[in-house]
């Protein structure tokens, strides 16, 4: 069975830009979430999908956003990119809620905002 | 809420020494507990989880894990440490109850030395 994947795996972008990460699930899990990595926070909790739901949001601002597809796709959103929105952003799926299931974790998508 | 305190930011052992890294977490009811490794580059695997049942679980690659409830701690031990250990270790709670997240310590990054 396939793993996490998540692309692209390396983004460089300049304060101010957009940027759009894409996580795929292990076939059959149906939650996904966003954690955000730095040396300095540790792995943050950004929010969880599951069925195109969001079920639950981290303390992020609204520059953050994401969304659900049907076939359990995720993508997430960063507006007008800061200095210190770089980090790794680190996707998860389980089969049912995260809290108490296995996480299986993606490679991360290491963003550097310039 | 529920909080993870992990005490050791680095730790460094000799090959073929023993390993412990401390957790202690911070949650009213009865936690999930889950311990997880990241290598270099890596997303994170978990290593072993706790919800009730016997207090000393079996994880995969020799680790083991002892809940304490009079302690709220939930230390990750390894008899013999071999030099692909050498990892940055991460503690989690759960809360279950619909709550559809997992709150991480800050991690401790393990050397293992020849």
């Amino acid at each position: 069975k396939a793993g996490v994947t998540q692309t692209p795996r390396y983004l460089i972008k300049t304060r101010g830009q957009q940027v759009t990460l894409s996580c795929s699930p292990i076939s059959g899990h149906r939650s996904v979430s966003w954690y955000q990595q730095t040396p300095g926070q540790g792995l943050q909790f950004l929010f969880e999908y599951f069925s195109e739901t969001q079920r639950n949001k981290g303390n992020f601002p609204g520059r953050f956003s994401g969304r659900q597809f049907s076939n359990s796709r995720s993508e997430m959103n960063v507006s007008t990119l800061e200095l210190g929105d770089s980090a790794l952003y680190l996707c998860a799926s389980s089969l049912g809620d995260p809290s108490t299931d296995t996480q299986y974790f993606g490679p991360g998508t290491r963003l550097t905002v310039l | 809420a529920q909080s993870v305190t992990q005490p050791d930011i680095h730790i460094t052992v000799s090959e073929g020494a023993s390993l412990e890294l401390r957790c202690n977490y911070s949650y009213g009811a009865t936690p999930y507990l889950f311990w997880y490794v990241q290598s270099p580059g890596q997303g994170l695997q978990l290593l072993l989880k706790y919800f009730s049942g016997d207090t000393l679980v079996q994880g995969i690659k020799g680790f083991e894990a002892e809940f304490k409830r009079s302690q709220s701690s939930f230390n990750l031990r390894k008899p013999s440490v071999h030099w692909s250990d050498a990892a940055e270790y991460f503690c989690a709670v759960g809360a279950g109850s619909n709550d559809y997240k997992l709150s991480f310590g800050a991690g401790t990054t393990v050397t293992v030395r020849a």
